[in-house]
């Protein structure tokens, strides 16, 4: 594994309500992703970061936020989650080599209500 | 805005056959071409990729073929096992400088490989 931890795991959560995502990295990796993955969508791009405090949106990017405060941490916010937004979310870091390698942690499951 | 497009979405193979899963682009600014492989439950983990410089990548059984002109390229799985049973992405990127490697996923290829 790439040293990659989410937390939590799995979260029920109920329709109004903020949650936060963790992604914790022991790489020192540069560049940290935030998809999520729905039957038949494949994996979306939602937030990515490039270094502390520069984050920018993804494809669907409409509902939620992030923060880059560490290196090794990358928060997604759900600032009043709703029930399109259960899903599995996933994050990824890449060394920096223009971002070519990107390695997946095992995931979030969100399931709101 | 469909702009990776894989084929087939499911794919049974028998034991010791060849899986072939095509994905087509249409953003010719992509660069490189990555296949990603997700077993359920964990998160997807790069298989095999290629640059544009290219036609071809060999990596043990896994092949990538590329087409620059008709911006298509497809994963071959030579002598296929029921391990290789799977989910595979194919997400084409543009790497570095101000695209930070976005990866554009295809919907997703569902191998079975019967023993």
């Amino acid at each position: 594994d790439a040293g990659i931890t989410q937390s939590p795991r799995h979260k029920v959560t109920e329709t109004g309500t903020p949650v936060t995502l963790r992604c914790h990295q022991t790489e020192n990796h540069r560049y940290m992703y935030w998809y999520r993955q729905d039957p038949g969508h494949g994996l979306r791009l939602i937030h990515y970061s490039y270094g502390v405090k520069d984050t920018d949106k993804g494809e669907v990017s409409d509902g939620y936020s992030v923060s880059r405060s560490k290196t090794e941490d990358f928060l997604l916010t759900l600032e009043s989650a709703t029930s399109s937004q259960t899903s599995v979310y996933f994050c990824a870091i890449s060394p920096g080599t223009g971002g070519r390698e990107q390695y997946f942690g095992p995931g979030t499951r969100l399931t709101v209500t | 805005q469909q702009q990776v497009k894989q084929s087939p979405q499911s794919l049974i193979v028998q034991k010791g056959g060849i899986s072939i899963i095509n994905c087509a682009y249409e953003n010719t600014a992509f660069d490189y071409f990555p296949w990603y492989q997700q077993f359920p439950g964990k998160g997807p983990a790069l298989l095999i990729a290629i640059r544009p410089d290219v036609s071809e990548k060999k990596e043990g059984r896994f092949t990538i073929s590329f087409n620059k002109s008709a911006k298509q390229f497809s994963l071959h799985i030579m002598d296929s096992q029921p391990g290789d049973s799977a989910t595979y992405f194919c997400a084409p990127q543009k790497a570095g400088g101000t695209s930070y490697g976005k990866l554009t996923f295809g919907q997703g290829t569902i191998l079975t490989v019967h023993p």
